[in-house]
């Protein structure tokens, strides 16, 4: 049963475009949600996160939008750079839980062409 | 400052045979995780540990052990390895929620 799911197993955009990876879920008991971003043969870094408690959070050129009723996160990148081809990865945790103890999605591979 | 380092980066291991994955942070943090990447799965945690000399069970703990005897270390062992085990293992660790899992670069292990 995977709690949660990026539908899309890739996304191609062109350089300077947006690019909006999504990701759904289906624990109502999760409160915290992040995205990582994968180079091949490196492990995943950090990219943003959100709190249950907001419905948006800005880093640059990063957007993390939640959507708690739909139960729906979006990361925006604006805009994008052949740099930002990699594969991104949403996770959740819930409360209570180990502070690294959390569920992926199955991820989405990223090409942004020059 | 290495962060988290995993060895080895790859492995071969015949069916039965057993190995040991060491994950070493510098860190200093007190949370470590191991988690396996499957295409088409994303991450799925396998075991991790709150504290030097505790551990606990992830949501795939079946074929795996695990120690923490030092805080710095994790080891993740395979007894009798299964091709089922195939995958690239991912060691993490962090301080604390507010904190992001760090991660290593990874072990690609292969079971034939």
């Amino acid at each position: 049963d995977q709690q949660v799911k990026q539908n899309s197993p890739s996304l191609s955009v062109q350089e300077g475009r947006i690019s909006i990876l999504n990701c759904d879920y289906t624990n109502s008991m999760f409160d915290y949600f992040l995205w990582y971003k994968k180079y091949p043969a490196e492990g995943p870094t950090f990219l943003i996160s959100i709190s249950s408690i907001k419905d948006k959070n800005e880093d640059g050129r990063f957007t993390v939008f939640l959507n708690k009723s739909a139960k729906h996160l979006s990361l925006h990148i604006v805009p994008s750079q052949p740099g930002d081809s990699a594969v991104y990865f949403c996770a959740a945790s819930a409360p209570g839980t180990s502070y690294g103890k959390l569920t992926f999605g199955q991820g989405t591979i990223l090409t942004v062409h020059p | 400052n290495a962060g988290v380092t995993q060895t080895p980066k790859f492995r071969v291991l015949k069916t039965g045979q057993s190995m040991t994955l060491l994950c070493a942070q510098d860190m200093n943090h007190e949370y470590m995780y191991w988690y396996r990447q499957d295409p088409g799965m994303g991450l799925r945690l396998i075991h991790y540990s709150v504290g030097e000399g505790t551990t606990a069970k992830g949501e795939v703990p079946d074929g795996y052990n695990v120690s923490r005897l030092k805080k710095q270390n994790f080891l993740l062992g395979l007894e009798s390895a299964a091709p089922s085990q195939t995958s690239v293992y991912f060691c993490a660790s962090t301080r604390g929620r507010s904190s992001p899992l760090h991660f290593g670069n990874g072990t690609r292990l292969t079971v034939t």
